[in-house]
């Protein structure tokens, strides 16, 4: 399996506050990408990094920001929670057109 | 907007039968082609990619892609209860586009 590890796994926060979700990943992969995933919708990608420091927005981007300051990191911040953010979070890492391969998944309950 | 389409199912199959997953893009100038199976409550995991026209075969796996339909399929042979999940098709354009997921086709083999 890939090295991608998701923290935390599991998470409950309230309306408003910001939460930050980590990505970490073993194998050097150049590309990271964060995706939601929720019923009826699919995978959804919400922003994604070629490299330190760069990173571009995807289709679902709003209510969310991203930092990558190391190739093996790469962090979702939701700046101010909403429950229309409850999802399941995905982390995937890959090099240039290759295949993506999709870490644990993180589990988000806004109440 | 490109789009990524699959039957959404479920499909059931009988343990032992051929199943067959299908899969349509609208981007005809989509270059890479990926199945991913996801349990429930996990993620997805990469079962195949495919690149040029005509059939890759891999175990009980087999995909199939044609361009000039732009219909890529998945063949599973002698399914089996353990396949029962989610099937994902992934398109990505020409290089440095972005995956895109078709909603994903459930299928169930019955023993």
């Amino acid at each position: 399996d890939a090295g991608i590890t998701q923290s935390p796994r599991h998470k409950v926060t309230e309306t408003g506050t910001p939460v930050t979700l980590r990505c970490h990943q073993t194998e050097n992969h150049r590309y990271m990408y964060w995706y939601r995933q929720d019923p009826g919708h699919g995978l959804r990608l919400i922003h994604y990094s070629y490299g330190v420091k760069d990173t571009d927005k995807g289709e679902v981007s709003d209510g969310y920001s991203v930092s990558r300051s190391k190739t093996e990191d790469f962090l979702l911040t939701l700046e101010s929670a909403t429950s229309s953010q409850t999802s399941v979070y995905f982390c995937a890492i890959s090099e240039a057109d290759r295949e993506e391969y999709f870490g644990p998944g993180t589990r988000l309950t806004v109440t | 907007q490109k789009e990524v389409e699959q039957n959404s199912g479920p499909l059931s199959v009988p343990e032992g039968a051929i199943a067959s997953l299908n899969c349509t893009y609208s981007d005809r100038g989509s270059q890479s082609f990926f199945w991913y199976r996801q349990y429930s409550g996990k993620s997805p995991e990469l079962i195949m990619s495919i690149y040029s026209n005509g059939d890759k075969e891999d175990g009980r796996f087999t995909a199939q892609l044609n361009k000039a339909s732009q219909y890529v399929s998945l063949l599973i042979r002698d399914s089996q209860p353990s396949d029962s999940a989610t099937y994902l098709c992934a398109v990505r354009g020409n290089y440095g586009q972005n995956f895109v997921f078709g909603p994903g086709t459930r299928l169930s083999v019955l023993p």
